[in-house]
């Protein structure tokens, strides 16, 4: 079966640009949830997607949208970036109420 | 509300020596509970869980948690540490509806040769 995968590895923006992460599921994986991992901690919840409507929500600022495809995919985006976005965020797919899958993230840097 | 303390964010131990990682939540539902492994530049393996049932958990390479309610604890041991063990650890909370997961800060772990 296909893994979670996300692009790019790794992606260097300025403070105030706008970023676009991509996430492909997890063959049969119908929510995706979004995960930010500042150096050093663990990963903060974002938000998740099912149907491609959002399921929750973290403590994060209405700058960082998402969206869910048809086919399950889906991106995080970010506006206004901002030095303290520097991070790995990594994206996670399930089924249910089966465990979730992780992606292995994209590093974002942010100057 | 659902939260994930790590005791210990580095432990040290020595190949083929206990390993023993701590996690204590806290959880105003019934907790699903988790273990997830993270080698450098990767995204996290789910090493065991912990939802309805048998306590004691035995999850991949060895691992196993005892989930204790009375102490709000999900430990995970490994009788014999393995030099690949070497890694960070997470330990996450969430309710049975998995719409959102609580991480701990995280528990690297060391294998002296």
């Amino acid at each position: 079966e296909t893994g979670v995968t996300q692009s790019p590895t790794h992606l260097i923006k300025t403070r105030g640009q706008q970023v676009t992460l991509r996430c492909s599921s997890q063959s049969g994986h119908n929510t995706v949830s979004w995960y930010q991992q500042a150096l050093g901690q663990g990963p903060q919840f974002i938000f998740q997607y099912y149907r491609e409507e959002e399921n929750g929500r973290g403590n994060f600022p209405p700058r960082f949208s998402g969206l869910q495809f048809p086919n399950y995919s889906s991106e995080l985006n970010v506006n206004a970036l901002e030095l303290d976005d520097s991070a790995l965020y990594l994206c996670a797919s399930s089924f249910l109420d089966q465990p979730q899958h992780f992606g292995d993230g994209t590093r974002l840097s942010i100057l | 509300a659902q939260s994930v303390t790590q005791l210990g964010s580095h432990v040290s131990v020595s190949e083929g020596a206990l390993v023993l990682l701590r996690c204590n939540y806290s959880s105003s539902v019934p907790p699903y509970l988790f273990w997830y492994v993270q080698y450098p530049n990767q995204g996290l393996q789910l090493l065991l869980k912990y939802t309805t049932g048998a306590t004691l958990v035995k999850g991949i390479n060895g691992f196993e948690a005892e989930f204790k309610k009375s102490e709000t604890s999900f430990h995970l041991t490994k009788p014999s540490a393995h030099m690949s063990d070497a890694a960070e650890y997470f330990c996450a909370v969430s309710d049975n509806t998995g719409n959102q997961f609580y991480f701990g800060t995280g528990t690297s772990l060391t294998v002296i040769p």
